[in-house]
């Protein structure tokens, strides 16, 4: 099956910096890319994805490449705030077909802090 | 009910006793699925259903069982909870396996 491993685990950057999280995967099958956003006791919440027929897409400070011959993903936060602390989440599937249809493996998540 | 819903919120529970954790959607998403979330290991898939009336198993699937009877319920059973089940539930869902997740609030249980 999928294996996504995530780093760094941890962190911390001043406010005004930027932040890179990388993810790898190993089933070159995969071809959905979703990174997730979790606040101190709530759910986790989609803040961009990438699909494989896309190297780069942005969502105005946000940013997700995805280098699919390397495996591997990463999200980058330009001009951190301190409301961007949270614990971040990649995760890989297969859009359709194959036994991994619609399953999202997760990273083991990255614990963003932004000092003021 | 607004998006997805997930009872009971928190729970500790005696081991060896069975409990249901239950989700609700009203987003007639057809996918649905269950994560445990551990620090450190991030969110792993215990159980997931493509459509009502199929179940399948994920990541970590021992000790748990689901039941799709229609597309808006999926609960998730612990047949004879062990302390190992300590864990914070996510139920999930999803349109179809194209589109990214709807989490539920979550529920954390505790195995005592």
């Amino acid at each position: 099956g999928e294996n996504v491993e995530q780093h760094p685990s941890t962190l911390s950057v001043q406010e005004g910096d930027s932040a890179v999280i990388k993810c790898t995967y190993s089933d070159s099958a995969s071809n959905y890319f979703p990174w997730y956003k979790q606040e101190l006791g709530k759910r986790p919440q989609l803040i961009i994805d990438i699909r494989s027929n896309v190297g780069e897409k942005k969502d105005q400070r946000i940013a997700v490449t995805l280098n699919k011959t390397a495996k591997h993903f990463s999200l980058h936060i330009t001009e951190t705030q301190p409301e961007d602390s949270a614990v971040y989440f990649c995760a890989a599937s297969q859009e359709a077909g194959g036994t991994s249809y619609g399953k999202l493996t997760f990273g083991q998540g990255t614990i963003l802090t932004v000092h003021p | 009910i607004a998006g997805i819903t997930q009872a009971p919120t928190s729970q500790i529970l005696a081991a060896g006793r069975r409990m249901t954790l239950r989700c609700t959607q009203d987003m007639r998403h057809n996918a649905m699925y269950w994560y445990r979330q551990d620090l450190g290991l991030g969110l792993r898939l215990i159980h997931y259903s493509n459509t009502a009336g199929t179940t399948g198993k994920g990541e970590v699937p021992d000790g748990y069982s689901v039941s799709r009877a229609n597309t808006d319920d999926f609960p998730l059973t612990l047949a004879s909870a062990v302390p190992s089940q300590t864990s914070v539930y996510f139920c999930a869902s999803s349109r179809d396996g194209n589109y990214g997740y709807t989490f539920g609030s979550g529920t954390r249980l505790t195995v005592v």
